[in-house]
C-alpha cells in the first residue's frame, strides 16, 4: 500500500514570491506520483505528474516538480506566485504496474497568496 | 465537452434519508470512481468501476452503493445517511486498457463535487 505526507497544511506566501510545496510518499512498489490542484469551489484538475525519465517534470501555470527517488520526495514548486494560485494543492500516488484502485491522496496544502 | 458532470451540487438531507448523487461523463472512459473529501483528510476512494456492470470497493465503502448499467454513468446511493456521511463527494472517470484496467498513468478527470450535509 502507498501513502502519502503533505508536511504543510497552510503556506502563506506573497505574490512574486517563490514557493515549494512538500510532498513525501511511502511505497514497497514502483509509483507513479501527480500533482492536482483545487480552486475553491471547483473539483480538481491535474498540475503535472511523473511516470519515468528526467526527474524534473514541468506542468501548467509555470508549477514544476522534482522526483527525488532516494528522499522519496515529489516537492512541488514555482518561482513566482500569483493570486491567482491561491488553491488547495494535493499530491497523489498510484501504483506504476496498473491495476483498477483509485489514487491515493495526501491531506492537502492550501496557498494562500498575500498581496 | 462537458466531461465529467455531477448533479446535484448542493444537498441537504436528515438523518435516515435516502438520495442518489449522480455522475455522467461523455468521453467514453471506462474506469469511473467515487472520492469523499473531508477537511484535513484529502480524498479517500469509496468505490469503483472498469467498466458496465463492474463494480468494487474502495478505502471507504461503507453506508454507499453504487451500480454501472452504462459506461456513461456512474450514480453514487446513501441508503440511510448518516451525519458522519456529510462531505464533498467527487466523481472522476479515466481510459483503461484493452485488458479492462485503469492504466494508472492515465490522468483522472474529475466533476465539479457534490456539497452534502446530513443533519
Amino acid at each position: 500500500a502507498q501513502s502519502v505526507t503533505q508536511l504543510d497544511s497552510q503556506v502563506p506566501v506573497f505574490e512574486e514570491a517563490p514557493v515549494e510545496l512538500r510532498c513525501n510518499y511511502s511505497s514497497s512498489v514502483s509509483v507513479y506520483l501527480f500533482w492536482y490542484v483545487q480552486y475553491p469551489n471547483q473539483g480538481l484538475q491535474l498540475l503535472l505528474k511523473y511516470l519515468s525519465g528526467s526527474t524534473l517534470v514541468k506542468g501548467i501555470n509555470g508549477f514544476e516538480a522534482e522526483f527525488n527517488k532516494s528522499q522519496t520526495s515529489f516537492h512541488l514548486r514555482k518561482p513566482s506566485v500569483h493570486i491567482s494560485d491561491t488553491a488547495e494543492y494535493f499530491c497523489a500516488v498510484t501504483y506504476s504496474g496498473g491495476g483498477a484502485d483509485g489514487l491515493t491522496f495526501g491531506k492537502g496544502t492550501h496557498l494562500i497568496i498575500q498581496p | 465537452n462537458a466531461g465529467v458532470t455531477q448533479t446535484p451540487k448542493f444537498q441537504v438531507l436528515k438523518t435516515g434519508q435516502s438520495m442518489t448523487l449522480q455522475c455522467a461523463q461523455d468521453m467514453n472512459h471506462e474506469y469511473m470512481s467515487w472520492y469523499r473529501q473531508d477537511p484535513g483528510m484529502g480524498l479517500r476512494l469509496i468505490h469503483y468501476s472498469v467498466g458496465a456492470g463492474i463494480t468494487d470497493q474502495g478505502e471507504v465503502p461503507n453506508g454507499y452503493n453504487v451500480s454501472r448499467s452504462t459506461t456513461e454513468d456512474f450514480p453514487l446511493r446513501l441508503l440511510s445517511a448518516a451525519p458522519s456521511q456529510t462531505s464533498v463527494y467527487f466523481c472522476a472517470s479515466s481510459e483503461r486498457d484493452a485488458q479492462g484496467v485503469r492504466l494508472a498513468k492515465n490522468i483522472q478527470y474529475f466533476g465539479a463535487g457534490t456539497r452534502l450535509s446530513v443533519l
